[in-house]
């Protein structure tokens, strides 16, 4: 079964600072990975995902995430944090059964201080 | 450019009452998904369906049932409401097709929050 682990429930940073959000996954495969982002009362927003196509993903504003298969971790980062920044950020694995459905963690909610 | 779309935003339901959720996509997406959010936690898959006519269960189905008669629709039927099923519950749509299928990215809706009192 694959997994994955989000390693802080809450992260604070000050707008302008870096942005680190830590990811480790569990899989028996070579797995597809992505984050979503989800602001309040809203769906969810993909950002990236991973593919095995590069190990470090570009995502939508600013936002990166590097595949590191030695570390089975796939963190999310951003040079400079924004205040629209502020929001859940989810990493999920996609199931690679007939029914490709999305293992979630159980998320990180990012808070950007002015 | 309408995407996955779901009605109720909002609804509330005595204990023992039954309702439907909507969900319609409009990309011609072959697989759906229903997922539900309960607080501080991530989605949890409910049911899903890889095409018309073709529906299985998910990882929490108890309490629930779907349907999927077209390709665009997949509604979500509560028959006998609990407080257990308090939540927000998330419709989505993928490619899901070809060989790789697994990196397809879900569309969600923007969820229907529904309370059993």
């Amino acid at each position: 079964a694959q997994s994955v682990t989000q390693l802080d429930s809450h992260v604070s940073v000050s707008e302008g600072t870096p942005v680190l959000l830590r990811c480790n996954y569990s899989s028996s495969y070579s797995p597809s990975l992505f984050w979503y982002v989800q602001h309040p009362n809203k769906g969810l927003q993909l950002l990236l995902k991973y593919t095995s196509a590069a190990t470090l993903v570009k995502g939508i504003n600013g936002f990166e995430a590097e595949f590191k298969k030695s570390e089975t971790s796939f963190h999310l980062t951003k040079p400079s944090a924004h205040m629209s920044d502020a929001a859940e950020y989810f990493c999920v694995v996609s199931d690679l059964t007939g029914r490709r459905a999305l293992t979630f963690g159980s998320g990180t909610r990012l808070q950007v201080q002015p | 450019n309408a995407g996955v779309t779901q009605t109720p935003k909002f609804r509330i339901l005595k204990i023992g009452q039954s309702m439907t959720l909507q969900c319609a996509q409009d990309m011609n997406h072959n697989y759906m998904y229903w997922y539900r959010q309960d607080p501080g936690m991530g989605l949890k898959l409910i049911y899903y369906s890889v095409g018309a006519g073709i529906t299985d269960k998910g990882e929490v189905p108890n309490g629930y049932n779907v349907s999927r008669s077209t390709t665009e629709d997949f509604p979500l039927r509560l028959e006998l409401a609990a407080p257990s099923q308090t939540s927000v519950y998330f419709c989505a749509s993928s490619r899901g097709q070809g060989a790789k299928a697994s990196n397809q990215p879900q569309h969600f809706g923007d969820g229907t929050r529904l309370s059993i009192l």
